[in-house]
């Protein structure tokens, strides 16, 4: 079953937007992941985050945890129209469990 | 590095037929994953293994579907008979001991009529 679950399911914005999407989970974890999706492509590992970590910036993406709420958001600034995508959210529950679980998806298209 | 390797990127068979899925993963990664991926179910873990040896098989929906890594660089994973509710997207994927991020494979497509 899945683990995390992305609000909103779909999101589109104009290019220059931020966009914001969010990601629930279940149980306790030890890092969760967020992936990036391109039509027809595989998934492609954007940034880490670890439960001790409360927010974590990778160029222009900003990812923030709050364990005691069990939930993440990802934060893509200044979108361009080459992040239109599907962005999942994966949790992995301990340090030496590779084991992710995939959420549903956020799909965001950003309009030119 | 290539990358993960996937073979075919699409296959199109008929009901009962064998499907056989192949996976190079990234030299050097010890943990590989088979993933399936439809619009009804999302992405989905079937299994997963280290240094070659299955870890967590879980997640194969019934004794049609079976998977192999004979070594490092090879896995397989294959469908035997295959039915129409097999058709989905297929994914490998490798990672390593020292980070928990998975590089995945293109995928293949697979259609059964």
């Amino acid at each position: 079953s899945q683990q995390g679950e992305e609000d909103p399911q779909a999101l589109s914005i104009q290019e220059g937007e931020n966009a914001t999407m969010n990601c629930s989970y279940k149980t306790s974890i030890n890092n969760l992941q967020w992936y990036r999706q391109n039509s027809g492509r595989g998934l492609v590992h954007l940034i880490l985050i670890r439960s001790n970590e409360r927010e974590k910036h990778s160029g222009r993406l900003r990812v923030t945890l709050d364990t005691s709420k069990k939930s993440s958001s990802l934060l893509i600034t200044a979108s361009r129209a080459a992040d239109t995508a599907s962005y999942f959210c994966a949790t992995a529950k301990g340090s030496n469990d590779y084991k992710l679980s995939f959420g549903a998806g956020t799909t965001v298209t950003v309009r030119a | 590095d290539a990358g993960v390797i996937q073979s075919p990127r699409h296959e199109v068979t008929e009901m009962g037929q064998e499907v056989t899925l192949r996976c190079k993963p990234i030299s050097g990664h010890d943990y590989l994953f088979w993933y399936r991926q439809t619009m009804m179910r999302g992405l989905e873990l079937l299994i997963y293994f280290n240094n070659n040896v299955p870890i967590d098989d879980s997640g194969m929906p019934e004794d049609r579907f079976s998977a192999k890594m004979p070594n490092a660089s090879f896995s397989t994973l294959k469908i035997q008979p295959s039915e129409p509710r097999d058709s989905a997207v297929y994914f490998c994927a490798s990672s390593s001991t020292v980070t928990n991020e998975q590089f995945f494979g293109p995928g293949t497509r697979l259609t059964v009529l």
